[in-house]
């Protein structure tokens, strides 16, 4: 069965670092999410990407972070310069078009040090 | 403003007992809701969902959900819990009818006594 894949599964990163996670979505979907969970706290939606551009984000998602899909396969979370608060765990979603349904990845966890 | 509120941090319950866990939503619209199962270490499995149509959806691992417009709930049910039951559960609630995010209730814990 088609999965989200996501790497790594742990990072650890030094404050004011650069970190991009990685993720595989399901090849026959067009929109792709992240999300993320701080610790003891609900999921929490950052931004949705469709047709090569940003949909939708929130307000969580300030000028730190970025997304891309940089070939036909992988769509990226970039943080420019980590705090402490960033850590957290990531989700990536994919979802076909026309449906609100989301498959989660697994996560990634990270750890800003 | 869109929530969602699962009002139990944390139950547990014995192995072979039936399991209900609360959700309630607040949502201006027709709610897209789902139920997704985290186990320790892994992403996040949808359970079920509620698009539209018959009120009871049943899902994976024999699980069920209620939606109920009047009590704005979508409350989560199984009829004898298993060890593997044990697990975070999340209710979401996405906008109807467009691709959007989803927004996600707090989760409950659940624990299964042998």
């Amino acid at each position: 069965e088609p999965e989200v894949t996501q790497t790594p599964s742990h990072q650890v990163t030094q404050m004011g670092q650069e970190v991009i996670l990685r993720c595989v979505p399901i090849s026959n979907h067009l929109y792709f999410y992240w999300y993320r969970q701080i610790l003891g706290q609900k999921v929490e939606f950052l931004v949705s990407f469709y047709n090569n551009e940003i949909s939708e984000k929130s307000e969580i998602f300030d000028d730190q972070f970025s997304v891309e899909r940089p070939d036909g396969s992988n769509f990226t979370l970039k943080i420019r310069s980590t705090k402490l608060e960033d850590s957290a765990m990531y989700f990536c979603a994919s979802g076909r078009l026309g449906s609100t349904e989301a498959f989660f990845g697994q996560g990634t966890r990270l750890t800003v040090v | 403003a869109q929530s969602v509120t699962q009002p139990d941090i944390h139950i547990t319950v014995s192995e072979g007992a039936s399991l209900e866990l609360r959700c309630n939503y607040s949502y201006g619209a027709t709610p897209y809701l789902f139920w997704y199962v985290q186990s320790p270490g892994q992403g996040l499995q949808l359970l079920l969902k509620y698009f539209s149509g018959d009120t009871l959806v049943q899902g994976i691992k024999g699980f069920e959900a209620e939606f109920k417009r009047s009590q704005s709930s979508f409350n989560l049910r199984k009829p004898s819990v298993h060890w593997s039951d044990a697990a975070e559960y999340f209710c979401a609630v996405g906008a109807g009818g467009s691709q959007g995010n989803l927004i996600f209730g707090k989760g409950t814990k659940l624990s299964v006594k042998p």
